[in-house]
């Protein structure tokens, strides 16, 4: 069965500075897509970033970046010039196929990031 | 552009009672997806659906049914609560499309409490 591991269950920062949490993966698959999804205090799931897994190239969305290393298995995200409102759960996701043929997400446990002032 | 809607928003249920979740997409997604999500953990799938009429268990399963008559609503039935089943409940959708699998979205989630 494919599980993400995220190994840092608590991480903090310093408003403007740069973060990079860890993620790692276990498949067997070699088509597939990794996600980074935010959940801030409202509880709201907010997608940061997508990654598929046949481009080479890392994804960007601004101020997020990630670097994914198929062969290792490991999709880290990257906060540059981190702000107050970056304070939140972020949770990896890697998508595979369910028995029925349907695509489902599979989540880490998450890392809770607090951006201090 | 509504997205994804979950009612309630909270609920509290004493054992043995039942309910249903409400969720309802706008988006014409064909796929959708009932999540639980425990404290400290990541979302675990219960039920998904690939299509109205066709519905499939995830993987915590037990104690819930689904089922899919339209393609914009996807209501999550908890029968006979327990305690086990007091979580935050996520509701999401995404759709395949020619060059692959796009706009996983998810509602705001229910907060779900059984005393």
């Amino acid at each position: 069965a494919q599980t993400v591991t995220q190994s840092q269950p608590e991480m903090s920062v310093q408003e403007a500075e740069t973060v990079t949490l860890s993620c790692t993966y276990d498949t067997s698959e070699n088509n597939y897509y990794l996600f980074w999804y935010k959940q801030p205090p409202s509880r709201q799931m907010i997608l940061v970033i997508r990654q598929e897994a046949y481009k080479q190239q890392n994804a960007t969305e601004n101020r997020f970046s990630v670097n994914f290393q198929k062969a290792a298995k490991s999709f880290s995200l990257k906060i540059s010039d981190s702000q107050l409102g970056d304070t939140a759960m972020y949770f990896c996701a890697f998508m595979t196929k369910t028995q029925g043929g349907s695509e489902k997400l599979v989540f880490g446990k998450g890392t809770k990031l607090t951006v201090n002032p | 552009n509504a997205g994804v809607t979950q009612t309630p928003k909270f609920r509290i249920l004493k054992i043995g009672q039942s309910m249903t979740l409400q969720c309802a997409q706008d988006m014409n997604h064909n796929y959708m997806y009932w999540y639980r999500q425990d404290p400290g953990m990541g979302l675990k799938l219960i039920y998904y659906s690939v299509g109205a009429g066709i519905t499939d268990k995830g993987e915590v399963p037990n104690g819930y049914n689904v089922s899919r008559s339209t393609t914009e609503d996807f209501p999550l039935r908890l029968e006979l609560a327990a305690p086990s089943q007091t979580s935050v409940y996520f509701c999401a959708s995404s759709y395949e499309g020619l060059t692959g699998h796009y706009g996983y979205t998810f509602g705001s989630g229910t907060r779900l409490t059984v005393v």
